[in-house]
């Protein structure tokens, strides 16, 4: 059973483009959630999602970011007209329905810099 | 902000020593877990302790939990250089999102 993949696992941009990140959960997992972690610091909640459902995206800034988890495929964590505050790891972690306050397997995550 | 606190902030100790790391949380919790992060790497989990447990174990690790000071420690045992890395807490905040603390780097040397 293969765990929880994110790709690209790392990501260069410049100022004003778009960063689109993957997210696969594992296996029989219908529960997303992404996280960002900036340097030196612990992780930060951003959204959660189910499939084709957003259920608390409390952590997301308003502008230039979203997130979607789509009936087939992969969950996509958006970023428009990235700037360079956006530099950070991307985590996301996929969890079976009813666990997500006990069991989230994380992804090794997506390093974005912006440049 | 939910975020919880660590301390310490860095720890530095030599091989066979043990390592104790703090966490304290602000919200009402069921569970409180500890992860392990390998520099520039994912988290791996280490353990969850639940709101009405007190202490757990696991191998070289143990937690505790106290759910009136809102605040758990995690020791480790007779560390070993390959421990070296970064320690967070995380809770549950009695919802499905983890509010993580802010982590300890802990440094083993040989």
């Amino acid at each position: 059973n293969a765990g929880v993949m994110q790709n690209p696992r790392h990501l260069v941009r410049r100022r004003g483009q778009e960063a689109r990140l993957r997210c696969s959960p594992m296996k029989g997992h219908s529960h997303v959630y992404w996280y960002r972690q900036l340097p030196e610091e612990g992780l930060k909640f951003m959204v959660y999602l189910q499939k084709e459902n957003i259920i608390d995206e409390s952590g997301m800034p308003k502008e230039r970011f979203s997130a979607e988890f789509p009936k087939e495929g992969p969950s996509i964590l958006r970023i428009q007209q990235v700037v360079r505050g956006d530099s950070a790891a991307y985590f996301c972690a996929s969890s079976p329905p009813g666990q997500g306050g006990e069991t989230q397997y994380f992804g090794p995550g997506t390093r974005l810099l912006v440049l | 902000s939910q975020q919880g606190e660590e301390d310490p902030q860095a720890l530095s100790i030599q091989e066979g020593e043990n390592a104790t790391m703090n966490c304290s949380y602000k919200t009402s919790i069921n569970n409180l877990q500890w992860y392990r992060q390998n520099s520039g790497r994912g988290l791996v989990h280490l353990i969850l302790i639940r709101s009405n447990e007190r202490e757990k174990h696991s191998g070289r690790l143990r937690v505790t939990l106290d759910t009136s000071k809102k605040s758990s420690s995690l020791l480790i045992t007779a560390s070993r250089a390959a421990d070296t890395a970064s320690y967070f807490c995380a809770t549950d905040g009695g919802t499905d999102k983890l509010i993580f603390g802010t982590g300890t780097r802990l440094q083993v040397f040989p």
